[in-house]
């Protein structure tokens, strides 16, 4: 079975400071990697993914996302924190072998910037 | 209009009352889902349905009844809920032959009373 852990419910950053958004994965095949945002009152927004290739993935609003195999990880990073980024966010997993399109989701994250 | 469309946003039903969630997608798209967002809670995957046949029932209980009547279209019928059914159901799509994101709609605040 697959499983997408996020360690932390809040995380807190001051404006302008990197953030970063752990992921952690379980899959018995190989794994394709998703990080959505949601605000509040709103659906899933898509930020970024890996399906294959190098390992550093660029996204939406200056996201990128670090693909670590050996540490079945998928940490969400930003070199530089806005307020407006405060919001909810999600990391997702497909398990390429089961053939399934639905995605495994995380709890999910918090993430406040203080100004 | 574009995307995948969710109504009503919000709804207040009583446990005895029936009453349906609708999703649209306007992306061309062959597989629609139905999850639900409990608050402190991974999103619980309900439904899955490609080309309109069902292809996953996650064990949802039988007071939630989905229709797909073709590949734009998703409902979720609603009867005899509980209150612990009260959630954010969210519906999204994507396509089938390609292994790619999914796309979501705004979301159907329940609220049973």
């Amino acid at each position: 079975a697959q499983s997408v852990a996020q360690p932390e419910d809040q995380v807190n950053v001051a404006e302008g400071n990197p953030l970063t958004v752990k992921c952690t994965y379980s899959v018995s095949g190989n794994p394709y990697l998703f990080w959505y945002v949601q605000y509040p009152n709103r659906g899933l927004q898509f930020l970024l993914k890996y399906i294959t290739g190098d390992n550093l993935v660029k996204g939406s609003y200056g996201f990128e996302a670090e693909f670590n195999k050996s540490q079945t990880s998928f940490h969400l990073k930003k070199p530089s924190a806005l307020v407006s980024d405060s919001a909810l966010y999600f990391c997702a997993v497909r398990d390429i072998g089961t053939g399934r399109r639905a995605l495994t989701f995380g709890s999910g994250t918090r993430l406040q910037v203080q100004p | 209009e574009t995307g995948v469309t969710q109504t009503p946003r919000h709804l207040v039903m009583g446990m005895t009352n029936k009453k349906s969630l609708k999703c649209e997608q306007h992306l061309g798209h062959n597989a629609m889902y139905w999850y639900k967002q409990s608050a402190k809670k991974p999103l619980e995957l309900m439904f899955v349905y490609n080309f309109k046949e069902q292809t996953e029932n996650n064990s949802v209980p039988s007071r939630f009844s989905p229709e797909c009547p073709n590949s734009s279209h998703l409902f979720l019928h609603l009867h005899t809920l509980q209150p612990e059914d009260s959630a954010l159901y969210l519906c999204a799509s994507s396509l089938v032959q390609v292994n790619g994101e999914l796309f979501f709609g705004e979301g159907s605040r329940l609220t049973v009373l």
